[in-house]
């Protein structure tokens, strides 16, 4: 299993430019998240799905999108990239059993270093 | 999700056990207690997690307190390459609002000496 793959690992954009963060994970976990990490910080949500199709807002989800068309893939859309979004990015995938209490630990990928200058 | 206190940074030499603390006191009874590390800006990686009895693995051992309010990660014999930001992180039960997701904190930055 090559676990959580996120691509690219670097980026440099511009102002305004729009792009994709991508994100797989080869488990079959139901859950997947993404996290921002600014420098010397802890890492904060900013969206999260709990299955193909569900998707839902984090605690900093302005100026990015997400969408889950299958379990694999959960990418980020940045819109209109701002300086304020130079960050690491992190994207998690965990599986969680319905109806019952199980929950797996998060899995994280390595991230992907965006500059906006 | 119930927060987390943790010393900002703390210091230990190779060789010796580190005892990293956390105190978690507005714990409800159904959330876990996880321990993440993360090693030069990579991505967090999983150490332990439990609800009420102590754990052990192959990285660590997990001491939490009868009332739950406070836990201990235990790297019994530590080395230069476990310098790292810790995070201990309480996380709730799948499904509800909390969906299963980690609230990180500011975790605890561990210096292992030679």
């Amino acid at each position: 299993n090559a676990g959580v793959t996120q691509t690219p690992k670097f980026r440099i954009l511009k102002i305004g430019q729009s792009m994709t963060l991508q994100c797989a994970q080869d488990m079959n976990h139901n859950y997947m998240y993404w996290y921002r990490q600014d420098p010397g910080m802890g890492l904060k949500l900013i969206y999260y799905s709990v299955g193909a199709g569900i998707t839902d807002k984090g605690e900093v989800p302005n100026g990015y999108n997400v969408s889950r068309s299958t379990t694999e893939d959960f990418p980020l859309r940045l819109e209109l990239a701002a300086p304020s979004q130079t960050s690491v990015y992190f994207c998690a995938s965990s599986y969680s059993k319905g109806g019952s209490s199980y929950n797996s630990p998060l899995h994280f990928g390595n991230g992907t270093r965006l500059t906006v200058t | 999700d119930a927060k987390t206190t943790q010393p900002p940074s703390m210091d230990c030499a190779e060789g010796r056990a580190a005892n990293l603390p956390c105190n978690h006191s507005t714990i409800s009874g159904n959330e876990y207690v996880y321990w993440y590390r993360q090693i030069h800006s990579q991505g967090p990686q999983y150490i332990i997690h439990g609800l009420k009895n102590n754990e052990t693995n192959e990285m660590a051992s997990l001491i939490i307190t009868e009332d739950r309010k406070s836990s201990t990660l235990i790297l019994p014999h530590a080395t230069l390459r476990d310098t790292a930001v810790y995070y201990c992180i309480v996380r709730g039960p799948p499904g509800g609002t909390s969906y299963g997701k980690l609230t990180f904190g500011q975790g605890t930055i561990l210096t292992v000496h030679p």
